[in-house]
Order: structure tokens, then sequence, then C-alpha cells
């Protein structure tokens, strides 16, 4: 499968507890994105990171939220002390680098998160 | 605030119509503009990409830029029912070109 890779696809957290949301790039890309889909809303932006480096994460809520891409494995988005309100679809996305410009991000199934 | 906007639909065609998507764009800066088709339950599918005035085509599916008027837009021809899905605009640029601003979505109904 040469796509973009989430797992889980479906997550159920209890509220108080930790959600790890993992997410392999597309072959050959290196660059990876965040978005968050909350019901009846559009997707959000959260964070951008490539290897070892968070590039930018304007999104991303001030707390309880991290992400991470490390140089080996899966980037992670982890969610702390889950709540009802992170009840959402995560989705990853990849690129490849661009010399042009413009960067054509490509989706991932997702994680749908629910906190009971 | 950047803000993309959409026909809030839903928009229902009959199966071979033409279907006609629009969206406009606060940012006057953005520079790379997307159309993700989304099925009820699963992930966004880039479908077309477009970076410079006029039109472009791939297939049944032609997107059209107009940077002067801020607007984008996506028409299907030969509309199918397996085209009903929803349809999101997304814009990239004006100083973070790798951060995508999405509309909410046009939904889009194809009866055959």
């Amino acid at each position: 499968n040469a796509g973009v890779m989430q797992n889980p696809r479906h997550l159920v957290r209890r509220r108080g507890q930790e959600a790890r949301l993992r997410c392999s790039p597309m072959k050959g890309h290196s660059h990876v994105y965040w978005y968050r889909q909350l019901p009846e809303e559009g997707l959000k932006f959260m964070v951008y990171l490539q290897k070892e480096n968070i590039i930018d994460e304007s999104g991303m809520p001030k707390e309880r939220f991290s992400a991470e891409f490390p140089k080996e494995g899966p980037s992670i988005l982890r969610i702390q002390q889950v709540v009802r309100g992170d009840s959402a679809a995560y989705f990853c996305a990849s690129s490849q680098t661009s010399t042009s410009g413009h960067y054509e991000q490509y989706f991932g199934p997702g994680t749908r998160l629910t906190v009971t | 605030q950047k803000e993309v906007e959409q026909n809030s639909g839903p928009l229902s065609v009959p199966e071979g119509a033409i279907a006609s998507l629009n969206c406009t764009y606060s940012d006057r800066g953005s520079q790379s503009f997307f159309w993700y088709r989304q099925y009820s339950g699963k992930s966004p599918e880039l479908i077309m990409f477009i970076y410079s005035n006029g039109d472009k085509e791939d297939g049944r599916f032609t997107a059209q830029l107009n940077k002067a008027s801020q607007y984008v837009s996506l028409l299907i021809r030969d509309s199918q029912p397996s085209d009903s899905a929803t349809y999101l605009c997304a814009t990239e640029g004006g100083g973070s070109n790798y951060k995508l601003t999405f509309g909410k979505g046009t939904l889009l109904t194809v009866n055959p």
C-alpha cells in the first residue's frame, strides 16, 4: 500500500485517558500534516512536521495536544486527558518536498476518536 | 482570518448533466487551490489542483481559477451517481503555503 496509512481507524477513550494516533506518510513523502474534522465543521489544520522537526503547530490547542515525527517510525499525534469535545475525525496528510512552492497533500483514511 | 466560502448546497443534478461547484477565498496571497472529494465517512481525496489563472481539465473535471475575483470553481461533466459526495475547496499560500484552509464543502447528489 503506497498511500498514507493511519491507525487505529477507530479509537474509543474514556474522559481523562490518553489517545495516540499514528500516521505513516506516503512513500517518498517527507512532510506530514494533521487536520481535525469536528462534526458539522470543516477540516482544520493542526500541525505540520518534517522528520524530527515541528514546522508549524499554530493550529494545535495549547494544552493536552502534542505531535512528533521521529527519525524512525510514524508520526504520532498525542492527546492527553481527553475530553468529550476531542471527539472528531483526525486526518493525516503527506506531501513530497516541493520545488515549485506548491504542496499537494494526500490524505490518509483518518482516525475516528470517540470520547465517552 | 483566512476564509474559504462554498455554496452550502446541497446541489442536486440529473445523471449526465454538468455539476458546477463554486468557491471564493479571502486571502489575496493564496497561491494554490485544491478540490477534494469526500464520501460520507471517508477521507478527502485530491481530485484537482490549479495554480494559474484559467482553466485546467482532467477527464470529466475542469477547475477554473480567477485570482482577480478570488474565485475558483469545479465543473463535473457527464455527472455520474458515483460523483455523489461532498466537494471541499481548499487554498494554500499567502505566507504559509503548506497550510490548507478548507471550505465547509458542498454536498452533490447525482440522481440516476
